[in-house]
């Protein structure tokens, strides 16, 4: 499968513990975002990288959220000292950067569910 | 501020009836509108987006920027159109808005 890929699918944590949640990309996007999307709601924005850049971070993302994509290829989101309501599940896309930005397509991967206990 | 509607959470319709999905925005600049769509244990894809006119899968969709509005139709639904769909907004500084979604139903 050569689409966006998602490590782990499930993770289930204590609260106060901190997790780590992996997304690798279709090889050559440079665009990579990170959603967080809860029953009966659609996908939330949380912050977007293009490249290694990341340029914009969602105001509702708590400081206890932290993405990096280091070598502009696969990305990790922390979050530190878990709660239960950051149960969710966590998508990730990514996109190529078109010449007419409108063409843009997202890629979504399957998504790491969390819950926290 | 930006915001997306699906009114409906929940849509049910008879194979071979038409369908209408409905989607309202709220965004102060020039709009890009897109419906996503969910098929049962598959990923979230992109189904069509207003500025390429295009039909897919029997499904169109067009801007109407007096009322808002960005409505999904398709004349004659299949039990395959089965699935969740979600209108997105995408606003500068390329953040996406998602509505709640809109489960439809095609019975056969």
């Amino acid at each position: 499968d050569t689409g966006v890929s998602q490590d782990p699918r499930h993770k289930i944590t204590k609260r106060g513990q901190n997790v780590t949640f992996r997304c690798d990309p279709i090889s050559e996007h440079n665009r990579l975002y990170w959603y967080r999307q809860t029953l009966g709601q659609g996908p939330e924005f949380l912050t977007y990288f293009q490249n290694e850049a990341q340029l914009e971070k969602s105001r509702l993302l708590s400081d206890r959220f932290s993405a990096e994509r280091p070598k502009g290829s696969f990305s990790t989101l922390e979050i530190q000292r878990t709660e239960q309501g950051d149960s969710a599940m966590y998508l990730c896309a990514s996109s190529n950067r078109q010449d007419t930005i409108r063409l843009e397509k997202l890629f979504f991967g399957s998504g790491t569910q969390l819950s926290v206990l | 501020a930006q915001r997306v509607t699906q009114p409906e959470k929940l849509l049910s319709v008879f194979k071979g009836a038409p369908v209408e999905l409905k989607c309202n925005y709220s965004y102060s600049g020039s709009p890009e509108l897109f419906w996503y769509v969910q098929y049962s244990r598959q990923r979230l894809q992109l189904l069509l987006r207003h500025i390429s006119r295009e039909s897919i899968k029997g499904f169109t969709a067009d801007l109407n920027k007096g009322e808002t509005s960005f409505h999904l139709k398709k004349p004659f639904a299949q039990e395959e159109d089965s699935a969740m769909y979600y209108c997105a907004l995408r606003v500068t500084g390329n953040q996406f808005y998602f509505g709640t979604g809109t489960s439809l139903t095609v019975i056969p």
